[in-house]
């Protein structure tokens, strides 16, 4: 089954606001990470968040890790036209066969900035 | 410079026909992978490959084979092709870290859009 879950499937903003997407997960994880994808393009990594970490930060980049509530949230400040992308979070599950060869997709939120 | 290329980038064809899709990157990683991305945008893996070994097969049809002939590169082969193949096929590579502070941040391809007809 799906590990990883956004919240919204689809977002639509104007440029300046702050754009805010969620993940949850249902097992238990080493970590999680977030990517990003442009139309018609491949993923990009955006950053990595690890299970003993609670909040991380990239630039305009700010995600949190709840793994009591097995959730994520990444939150684009200042956003720019060329954030509109479909982001995903990724989970490397607890015990994946004792590896972490497998990262497990969410279904993306569609991020839209308006100029 | 291309980290991870493949090639072709676009693949029409007819239902029944066989075709492969390659892979290589250039960042010196040890795991490849081979990902399918379907019209409602889900992503969602069919293989890895780790130092040329395969680790993992997720349920994919045997029609399907993906082949390292080296670490840098991992093909993919697909027999009897069927309509619903049509979709867009990622390739990725990642380093292996052991221990417990092993991360595994993928770096992908530009993607195969396969239209089978």
């Amino acid at each position: 089954s799906q590990q990883g879950e956004e919240d919204p499937q689809a977002l639509s903003i104007q440029e300046g606001e702050n754009a805010t997407m969620n993940c949850s997960y249902k097992t238990s994880i080493n970590n999680l990470q977030w990517y990003r994808q442009n139309s018609g393009r491949g993923l990009v990594h955006l950053i990595l968040i690890r299970s003993n970490e609670r909040e991380k930060h990239s630039g305009r980049l700010r995600v949190t890790l709840d793994t009591s509530k097995k959730s994520s949230s990444l939150l684009i400040t200042a956003s720019r036209a060329a954030d509109t992308a479909s982001y995903f979070c990724a989970t490397d599950a607890v015990g994946s066969g004792g590896s972490n060869y497998k990262l497990t997709f969410g279904k993306g939120t569609l991020l839209t900035v308006n100029p | 410079d291309t980290a991870v290329s493949q090639t072709p980038k676009y693949l029409v064809t007819q239902m029944g026909n066989d075709k492969s899709i390659k892979c290589e990157q250039n960042l010196g990683h040890d795991t490849m992978y081979w990902y399918k991305q379907d019209s409602k945008k889900f992503l969602k893996i069919m293989f890895s490959y780790n130092n040329k070994e395969l680790i993992i097969n997720e349920t994919v049809p045997n029609r399907f084979s993906p082949k390292s002939p080296d670490k840098a590169h991992l093909n993919l082969h697909i027999n009897s092709l069927e309509l619903g193949d049509s979709a867009v096929y990622f390739c990725a590579s990642s380093s292996y870290s052991s221990g417990r502070a092993r991360y595994n941040e993928q770096f992908f391809g530009p993607g195969t859009r396969l239209t089978v007809l």
